[in-house]
């Protein structure tokens, strides 16, 4: 088991809602990535925060945004839910700015289900 | 050229068999090979990564090859147990890219008793 938690573990929104999913990174860990894996897929890079600032954006709409605290905890929000936004939510912490392919640890996720 | 494809989608081996999960990719700017074990309701698990100056690494029962001028690599899972059934992603990472980590579409691994 990572020190990755995240919370919650399933979620049913329906369809416009506004979700937020939290996530609390392993100790040591500055930087906090976040990925979306749909059914039967790989996981999609959402974006990445390092200190506090996004560092690297995958090809996800404005909808999507983070946050990352002063602890190097986050936040990911969806705005305006589309069905297609039922997936697995992934976060994943690393020690440092991927600068040097450092190890990602990810947490169990977090379902979400869009009526 | 950001994608990484992996191959088989599904493969079934006996206990004590060879699994061996391929992956290419384009993007010659990748420096990071890792593979993750994933079982159902769990998050993705390192498993083991090589970097592109190194031809093979081996962990275990898990080896990696890795051809850089084919741009593929491979994940060998030597004399396979039931309890390695799980999907298998192959990924590779971009320094300096905005994508990070960019990951294949999975191998589901049965290994039959």
């Amino acid at each position: 088991e990572t020190g990755v938690t995240q919370s919650p573990t399933h979620l049913i929104k329906t369809r416009g809602q506004q979700v937020t999913l939290r996530c609390s990174s392993q100790s040591g860990h500055n930087t906090v990535s976040w990925y979306q894996q749909a059914l039967g897929q790989g996981p999609q890079f959402i974006f990445q925060y390092y200190r506090e600032e996004e560092n690297g954006r995958g090809n996800f709409p404005p909808r999507f945004s983070g946050l990352q605290f002063p602890n190097y905890s986050s936040e990911l929000n969806v705005n305006a839910l589309e069905l297609d936004d039922s997936a697995l939510y992934l976060c994943a912490s690393s020690r440092e700015r991927q600068g040097s392919g450092e190890t990602q640890y990810f947490g169990p996720g977090t379902r979400l289900l869009v009526l | 050229q950001q994608q990484v494809k992996q191959s088989p989608q599904s493969l079934i081996v006996q206990k004590g068999g060879i699994s061996i999960i391929n992956c290419a990719y384009e993007n010659t700017a990748f420096d990071y090979f890792p593979w993750y074990q994933q079982f159902p309701g769990k998050g993705p698990a390192l498993l083991i990564a090589i970097r592109p100056d190194v031809s093979e690494k081996k962990e275990g029962r898990f080896t990696i090859s890795f051809n850089k001028s084919a741009k593929q690599f491979s994940l060998h899972i030597m004399d396979s147990q039931p309890g390695d059934s799980a999907t298998y992603f192959c990924a590779a990472f971009l320094q300096g890219g905005s994508e990070k980590l960019v990951f294949g579409k999975g191998t589901k691994l049965t290994v039959n008793p």
